[in-house]
């Protein structure tokens, strides 16, 4: 079954990097556009990054353009999210995110993660 | 960026109701509208594509319908699962907004 695993989340100061993995399984990985999408404590969902399925195009929220860095290794079936200069407003969850495009060619999400929580604090 | 406003933001109904969630595009997003449900602690989790189309393993209970701007998820019949916070999103263009969630809790 499609598996999509998200890790390298924690607590880190303000300023500081910390690269995020999702680990896929069960799907042909290097087919699919993955995306990021997180959420903050008690907030709403917020898309931050996407990746082709061969990494060719990236695209960025303007919130995180600059700071953060997509990229997919397709031979070990990972997706990651380097973030660099952190922020207290990067606090999230951070999901990664499967995208399927329908016959109408609209995309939507159809696999999630479980997340992996970043908390920016000094 | 296109905004999307859902409403209401929070509702109570008892089951068995029939509960509308509208969501509203601040542009025309054709039919490039998708539905989740999430629960407390869990990921988001489809229900809804391109405005209409159930996700499979969905429930027929969910109904999705709109174009343009305006679109709505119709629950027919609420079940005590269904209690939870759904959101709208567009696929149009990036950056992939979404609505800021409608929190449906039991009366």
């Amino acid at each position: 079954q499609v598996q999509l695993v998200e890790s390298g989340g924690g607590v880190v100061q303000p300023g500081r990097s910390l690269r995020l993995s999702c680990a896929a399984s069960g799907f042909s990985f290097s087919s699919y556009d993955i995306h990021w999408v997180r959420q903050a404590p008690g907030k709403g969902l917020e898309w931050v990054a996407f990746i082709y399925y061969d990494g060719s195009k990236k695209d960025y929220a303007d919130s995180v353009k600059g700071r953060f860095t997509i990229s997919r290794d397709n031979s070990k079936n990972t997706l990651y999210l380097q973030m660099n200069s952190l922020r207290a407003e990067d606090t999230a969850v951070y999901y990664c995110a499967r995208i399927r495009t329908a016959v109408t060619e609209s995309d939507y999400f159809d696999y999630w993660g479980q997340g992996t929580l970043v908390t920016v604090s000094s | 960026d296109i905004q999307m406003t859902q409403s209401p933001a929070s509702l109570s109904a008892a089951v068995g109701d029939r509960v509308t969630i509208a969501c509203r595009a601040s542009q025309t997003i054709s039919t490039y509208l998708n539905w989740y449900q999430q629960k407390p602690g869990q990921a988001p989790k489809l229900l809804i594509y391109a405005v209409s189309t159930l996700q499979s393993g969905v429930p027929s209970r969910f109904s999705g319908s709109g174009s343009g701007t305006d679109f709505t998820l119709t629950i027919s019949s609420l079940q005590p699962e269904d209690f939870a916070t759904y959101f709208c999103q567009q696929s149009y263009s990036t950056p992939y907004t979404f609505g800021q969630g409608a929190k449906l809790e039991i009366k």
